[in-house]
């Protein structure tokens, strides 16, 4: 099983529209939870941190499920300029480090 | 602040020659970390170094290494180029601790 699975996509979705993508962890053990955007062929940047309690930036929801080891992005009214790759990562905790890891990502395509 | 600074953003190899792709961290943060990414590939970890030392290394093979220096900065060093090490290769830092990563832009290797 790989350390987190997510839904490639793409999801084509018209403009406005409400879209949901979901990511799962295998590492029971894992502290901290992120959602990271990647233009193409640019770096990945961070969009938000996810917590337990669930938590929302502007039009961005992250929802967190340690029983299921299952997080969530949720994007409502969506804009061209979100069209992008979303990357599902999780910390592992090494020897009291921090080593993310990155799921390969979904791609969003938000059309007119 | 500054950011991640990665340098070259470019480079044009010839197989069988050597890279050196270097890294500067935000100030303050002692993590450093690399990832290759591959065209339409997802990201894969390469090296891990914290306070000097290699805290963990991904799955390739020994002609993939670097170092960290003592301002934290890093080296990424790949001997014998092939053809398929042509990608992104992107480094990361952060703080100690459960936080997430800033990637720099990457430095874009060619192999030829």
């Amino acid at each position: 099983r790989k350390e987190v699975e997510q839904d490639p996509g793409p999801f084509n979705v018209p403009e406005g529209a409400t879209v949901a993508f979901n990511c799962t962890y295998s590492n029971s053990a894992s502290q901290s939870f992120f959602w990271y955007r990647q233009d193409c062929r640019k770096e990945p940047k961070l969009l938000m941190s996810v917590y337990s309690s669930g938590n929302e930036d502007g039009r961005f929801t992250a929802q967190l499920n340690r029983a299921s080891q299952y997080i969530s992005l949720l994007i409502r009214d969506s804009k061209l300029s979100d069209s992008a790759t979303y990357l599902c990562v999780v910390n592992g905790v090494t020897g009291g480090g921090n080593k993310l890891t990155f799921g390969t990502g979904t791609q969003l395509k938000v059309e007119l | 602040e500054a950011g991640v600074t990665q340098s070259p953003t470019h480079l044009i190899k010839t197989r069988g020659q050597q890279a050196t792709l270097r890294c500067s961290p935000i100030s303050g943060h002692t993590s450093v970390y690399w990832y290759q990414q591959a065209l339409g590939l997802g990201l894969q970890f390469l090296l891990w170094y914290d306070e000097g030392e290699e805290r963990n290394r991904g799955n390739f093979p020994p002609r993939f290494s670097g170092r960290q220096f003592p301002n934290y900065s890093s080296e990424l060093n790949v001997n014998a180029l092939e053809l398929e090490d042509s990608a992104l290769y992107l480094c990361a830092s952060s703080l100690r601790g459960p936080y997430g990563y800033t990637f720099g832009s990457g430095t874009r290797l060619t192999v030829v």
